[in-house]
């Protein structure tokens, strides 16, 4: 298996351009979720799914920010307008539903509004 | 109310030394799991070590292993044998499956290790 896959791996834009980033979960897992990094708020939560059907999006800052999960293997979540303090990584993470399993994370988006 | 504790942000430990990072966890479910995961300055997020609630030995993966001590809620990694390459952010993590929890990881703040040569 080919492990999760985000692209792209970097994006640099200007404010107030829209942002979207793409996460391809592990076939059969059927948890996905999307995470800030940043050095002042560590790891956040902002949304996740569980089998296509988004289950809590408590953690997406603002309206600018949005996420779709429209079949199993397919993720996105996009900003608009991005804005300066949107810059950060965002991992996605897949996994199975299930105490006993953890998550495999992506390699991230490396994401910098300028 | 924070329900993964790393309480040391910053460790240092000297290579070839085992060294122990903490974490403690708060939880009224019986049945949970608990992870370590390793970020090193590359940026990717590793998964390194998991302990069940209901394991009767602890976790030991290579020079991993876990030190669980249910009744005092803590799950230390512990790293034998150091080695430059275990320099990174480590993460402890806990996942719920109980009534009223839906299968998320809660991490913790992370904890810097350098390893020194």
């Amino acid at each position: 298996d080919a492990g999760v896959i985000q692209s792209p791996r970097h994006e640099v834009t200007e404010m107030g351009q829209e942002v979207t980033l793409r996460c391809k979960p592990i076939s059969g897992h059927d948890y996905l979720f999307w995470y800030r990094q940043t050095m002042m708020r560590g790891l956040e939560l902002l949304i996740y799914f569980n089998n296509n059907v988004p289950i809590d999006d408590s953690g997406m800052p603002e309206d600018r920010f949005s996420a779709k999960m429209p079949n199993a293997s397919f993720s996105t979540l996009k900003i608009q307008p991005s804005e300066p303090r949107d810059s950060a990584v965002y991992f996605c993470a897949s996994c199975y539903g299930g105490v006993g399993y953890g998550y495999t994370f992506g390699s991230g988006t490396r994401l910098t509004v300028v | 109310a924070q329900k993964i504790t790393q309480t040391q942000p910053g460790m240092f430990v000297q290579e070839k030394e085992a060294v122990t990072l903490d974490c403690t966890y708060d939880t009224s479910d019986p049945s949970y799991g608990l992870f370590w995961y390793k970020q090193p300055s590359s940026g990717e997020m590793i998964f390194l070590i998991y302990q069940g609630s209901y394991d009767q030995q602890n976790a030991t993966e290579g020079r991993y292993s876990l030190n669980f001590q249910k009744a005092r809620k803590s799950a230390n990694l512990v790293i034998s044998a150091s080695q430059l390459g275990d320099s990174a952010m480590y993460f402890c993590a806990m996942r719920e499956t109980g009534s009223g929890n839906t299968g998320k990881l809660i991490f913790g703040q992370g904890t810097t290790l350098q390893v020194k040569p």
